[in-house]
């Protein structure tokens, strides 16, 4: 069964711009979570989507998206991006959604000059 | 505020020879522990994960240790391999509360295991 699957692995883009980067979950999961992770604040939950609906939101703001479509593919959109922003993004999907069931994509690098 | 704290940025042990990776939460709502391990380059990993009804969960040459009351725990990996060289991170989730979708993870801890 492939894993988790995320596009591009590596994107650079300026200040001001905006991006969206992409999520494939396992076949068959519904649930698609993101994360970004930074050297200073670590592995940070940004979003979570089952069935094409938010379910839980992190302590991000506004500029930060993300939306399912209903083939449980995900995207995450990050507007007028800033310096801080350059990160690694983690997409994880399970079945369900439950913690302990969660596969972990490689990940989008994510660098804002 | 980090309700999930690795205190320690990085660890050295030989191989053969015991490594403990220590946590500490503040947040007294989480129920559920896991550890991860992550290579470069790629997601993370699950390694074990233990339930805040018991005090230890052993699988192969991982175990996790739960002290509630000091709000800690650990991960002991015995006997330590060159392979388990990693960042390990510990995650917790508030199980109970509905937040079972959300993990709310540490900064991590580099191991080295050397020959």
């Amino acid at each position: 069964k492939a894993g988790v699957t995320q596009t591009p692995r590596y994107l650079i883009k300026t200040r001001g711009q905006q991006v969206t980067l992409s999520c494939s979950p396992i076949s068959g999961h519904r649930s698609v979570s993101w994360y970004q992770q930074t050297p200073g604040q670590g592995l940070q939950f940004l979003f979570e989507y089952f069935s094409e609906t938010q379910r839980n939101k992190g302590n991000f703001p506004g500029r930060f998206s993300g939306r399912q479509f209903s083939n449980s593919r995900s995207e995450m959109n990050v507007s007028t991006l800033e310096l801080g922003d350059s990160a690694l993004y983690l997409c994880a999907s399970s079945l369900q959604g439950r913690v302990d069931t969660q596969y972990f994509g490689p990940g989008t690098r994510l660098t804002v000059l | 505020d980090q309700q999930v704290k690795q205190n320690s940025p990085s660890l050295s042990v030989q191989e053969g020879r015991i490594s403990i990776l220590n946590c500490d939460y503040t947040n007294s709502m989480f129920d559920y522990f896991l550890w991860y391990k992550k290579y470069p380059a790629e997601g993370p990993t699950f390694l074990i994960s233990i339930s805040s009804i018991k005090d230890k969960n052993e699988d192969g040459r991982f175990t996790v240790f739960l002290n509630k009351s000091a709000k800690h725990l650990s991960l002991h990996i015995v006997p330590s391999q060159p392979g388990d060289s990693a960042v390990y991170f510990c995650a917790a989730s508030d199980r109970s509360g509905g937040s079972n979708y959300k993990l709310t993870f540490g900064k991590g801890t580099l191991l080295t295991v050397n020959p």
